[in-house]
This record gives structure tokens, sequence and C-alpha cells, in this order.
């Protein structure tokens, strides 16, 4: 079974502060991919970035920075300096090789930065 | 490129009535789209993988008789939820794999019904 587990449900901070959102996943699969999403109050999906299980190489892009990590089946993001339109929700997912191309979404962290 | 749409945004509509929700990939050719549900403060959770010229696969718990999906061309796909009640209300986002990229996703902006 698929299953991907962000433990944070809300996470205030002050504009600025670095923020860590957690994601830990579970597969059995050996090929899969994992995803982070951001949806604004608007509602709309917006990607994030997208690893596959090979690559466990950390990424940064401007302020957006995540942490792969296989032996502990995390993949955290993490935004540097945050602003206050960093505040959405955001989501964690998952799809396995063999599961079809589905999405396994975790529960979503909403994130409040706050002036 | 790789543009999803959906049509309505919004629609409010009686209880008992049916209303049919359309996605479409604008600038691509999606063999297979899925259906996704949102309630408020929830995550998306996965309806049905809509494959084009072929029957939806639902997931386990989702009445197939009740959401109808209808995959006629490489670039629509449709979401029928017949005699729609209150409990149905909440947020339908679709999403289009491109056929070049198993793996890649893209979603459309969601539509959001509410039933009265």
């Amino acid at each position: 079974a698929q299953k991907v587990t962000q433990a944070q449900t809300e996470i205030s901070v002050v504009e600025k502060e670095d923020v860590t959102l957690d994601c830990v996943y579970e597969t059995r699969d050996t090929t899969y991919y994992l995803f982070w999403y951001k949806q604004p109050p608007s509602g709309e999906l917006v990607f994030l970035i997208r690893r596959n299980s090979f690559d466990e190489q950390n990424e940064i892009s401007g302020r957006y920075s995540w942490n792969f990590q296989k032996s502990t089946s995390s993949f955290n993001f993490t935004i540097t300096a945050s602003q206050v339109v960093d505040s959405a929700v955001y989501f964690c997912a998952l799809s396995g090789l063999n599961q079809g191309g589905k999405l396994i979404f975790g529960q979503g962290t909403e994130l409040s930065v706050k002036p | 490129g790789a543009v999803v749409s959906q049509h309505p945004s919004r629609v409010i509509c009686k209880s008992g009535t049916s209303v049919k929700i359309e996605c479409r990939s604008l600038d691509f050719q999606a063999t297979t789209m899925f259906w996704y549900r949102q309630f408020p403060k929830q995550s998306l959770m996965l309806m049905a993988t809509s494959n084009e010229g072929s029957k939806a696969t639902y997931e386990q718990g989702v009445e197939k008789d009740k959401f109808l999906i209808n995959h006629a061309s490489l670039t629509l796909s449709t979401l029928t939820v017949t005699s729609a009640h209150p409990e149905d209300s909440s947020f339908y986002i679709c999403s289009a794999r491109w056929w070049r990229d198993y793996n890649e996703q893209f979603f459309g902006p969601g539509t959001r019904l509410t039933v009265l």
C-alpha cells in the first residue's frame, strides 16, 4: 500500500522566517516519484517539484529547497525567508511506477506567513 | 504549454439535478485523465481514472452510477454527477497525463460544486 503522511496540519510563521514542511511516505515500489504542490486560496494546484526514487540529490530553486532521504522515506520542503505570498496549503504526493500513474496525496500542511 | 481547463469553474444546483463538468487538455493529447475530489480542509482523493475510448476505473467506495465519466476524445473527459445531493458538494479537480511522460500530470483549475 502507498501512503503519504504530512504530520504538520498547520504552521504559522512570521515573514522572513525559514520553515520546513515534512513529508514521509510509504511504498513497496522500487521506482516511484515524489511531488510537492502548492494550493493557494484560489484552489488551483501549482506544481513545485517532481523527484524520482533514483535521484536523491537535494534541489534548490530560489527560496525553495527539497531534501530527499530514502533511508528515512522523507521528502521535506524548506522555504527560506518566507513571504506572505507563500501562505497556502502544501501537498506532498507519491506516484508508484506500478500504480498506473495515480497520485496519492498527503493530508496537506496549511502554511500561514504573517507580516 | 500543458494547459488543462475545466468548465464550469463554479456551479450551484438544486438537489436531485445532474451536473456535468468538463476537463480539457488544450495543447496536448491526454490518453489518461484523473478525477479528484476535495472536501473543505481535506486532501485530494482520487475518484477515478479515465482512459480515452474505454470505461473509467473507479476507486473503491466511489459510486460509478452516480459519478459518470466519459472520455470520448484525447482532449476531453467529462464527469457527470447524477442526482446530486448536498453531500456531493465539493471541489472537483481533473488532471491530464501527458502521453510522453507517464508520470507527469497537469491539473485543471477545479470546479466548485454546491448542491442546495
